[in-house]
């Protein structure tokens, strides 16, 4: 079945500095990327996805990529904030369904 | 995206009784909805799918017999967690398929078994 690796674990940046998550799947027939941001004792909400007919989509300071060749895709967020910080979550498709990397849990200082 | 809810929020129930968590969609014709566990520090893993007007489709290593899924109409499933014990403990989240691909999740259910 479809494997879906997160890095890193945990990540640190200053307010206003870049943040980079990244995951690599293993089924070559997914199509669909999402990213979910989980707050603490919420539900996980979808910030921005991508599809494989497509190499780069932006939403203000949110950004992912793909290399679909490559089997990997990344988020980026610029200008951080401390409301950022949260549980980051990868996500790739198997057919309708979903597989979740680890999660990744970014903390923006002040 | 769409608004889903779940009810309850959080719930504390003794070992061996049940427990039901209901999960609606406010806005949008669920004909299929996911049922999600996740352990604290840990990442959502499916439990289940579950589609309108017929049986759930479990996953691996999940006891169809232990967590009852009901999908009677578009708008709510409803997950009854049967004989709880303290290691069913967890956070339960459900989701609903948006039609292409996407899901858009509840807020969770917080279930404590004492």
């Amino acid at each position: 079945g479809e494997n879906v690796e997160q890095h890193p674990s945990t990540l640190s940046v200053q307010e206003g500095d870049s943040a980079v998550i990244k995951c690599t799947y293993s089924d070559s027939a997914s199509n669909y990327f999402p990213w979910y941001k989980q707050e603490l004792g919420k539900g996980p909400q979808l910030i921005i996805d991508i599809r494989s007919n497509v190499g780069e989509k932006k939403d203000q300071r949110i950004a992912v990529t793909l290399n679909k060749t490559a089997k990997h895709f990344s988020l980026h967020i610029t200008e951080t904030q401390p409301e950022d910080s949260a549980v980051y979550f990868c996500a790739a498709n198997s057919g309708y369904a979903l597989n979740f990397g680890k999660g990744t849990s970014l903390l923006v200082t002040p | 995206g769409a608004v889903v809810s779940q009810h309850p929020s959080r719930v504390i129930c003794k070992s061996g009784t049940s427990v039901k968590i209901e999960c609606r969609s406010l806005d949008f014709q669920a004909t299929t909805m996911f049922w999600y566990r996740q352990f604290p520090k840990q990442s959502l893993m499916l439990m289940a799918t579950s589609n309108e007007g017929s049986k759930a489709t479990y996953e691996q290593g999940v006891e169809k017999d232990k967590f009852l899924i009901n999908h009677a109409s578009l708008t709510l499933s409803t997950l009854t967690v049967t004989s709880a014990h303290p290691e069913d403990s967890s956070f339960y989240i459900c989701s609903l398929w948006g039609g292409s691909y996407e899901q858009y999740f509840g807020p969770g259910t917080r279930l404590t078994v004492t």
